[in-house]
């Protein structure tokens, strides 16, 4: 079945440490995302990608990166920058990334931070 | 500064009342609007709205647009305690990659 894989879906970081989750999809979409959700708050963007080996900013992308190597693949990496990273993460994909595309997302990867 | 305004934030029926959810959008251009059910973990998508006065339905549930109003509500008749979780709504703007999403509405549902 396609879909979109999240992995680890729970974590734990010790101060101090970077972590990474990985996305995979075999949707054979373009568009891929990266979501943070907080409780009492919408999803905010932290990165997208329209193709492989190009990525834009989202509104909250400091303290985060990313990479796209492959068009399946877009990890997150969580920084030791990113000052408040315990939250739920939700990577998406959509066939593009403009016009009135669907985002499809993966189970979601919670990280806390000790 | 666009923004998506969703209401109530949270709502607690009895199986078998109708409830109403409210989007309502301030974006540039509006392209299209989006539905999801949160339970758990996943949003899973619910429907697509482009156009203003088409209802769409899929069982219990239904929504529309009003561009005129700059909103949308989603309708879910007979409910079911499945039908407890999040609802979330988001919107895109033309010309822009990024989907707005609202802070939801967390629905409970009571046996």
């Amino acid at each position: 079945d396609g879909g979109i894989t999240q992995s680890p879906k729970y974590l734990f970081r010790k101060e101090g440490q970077n972590v990474t989750l990985s996305c995979e999809q075999n949707l054979n979409h373009d568009a891929m995302y990266w979501y943070r959700q907080d409780p009492g708050q919408g999803l905010r963007l932290i990165y997208y990608s329209q193709i492989v080996n190009d990525f834009q900013k989202g509104d909250i992308a400091e303290g985060y990166s990313v990479s796209r190597e492959k068009k399946e693949s877009f990890p997150l990496t969580v920084t030791s920058a990113q000052k408040n990273p315990t939250a739920f993460y939700l990577c998406a994909s959509s066939i593009k990334s403009s016009g009135a595309n669907v985002l499809t997302f993966g189970a979601g990867s919670r990280l806390t931070v000790l | 500064e666009d923004k998506v305004v969703q209401s109530p934030l949270s709502l607690v029926v009895h199986e078998g009342d109708t409830v109403t959810l409210n989007c309502s959008y301030e974006v540039t251009n509006f392209r299209s609007l989006l539905w999801y059910k949160q339970e758990k973990k996943a949003p899973t998508f619910l429907f697509m709205l482009t156009s203003s006065g088409i209802e769409k339905k899929s069982g219990r549930l239904s929504s529309i647009l009003d561009k005129k109003e700059l909103s949308s509500i989603l309708n879910i008749t007979a409910t079911q305690t499945g039908d407890s979780a999040i609802y979330l709504c988001a919107v895109r703007g033309s010309g822009t990659y990024k989907y707005i999403f609202g802070t939801g509405t967390r629905l409970k549902v009571l046996a």
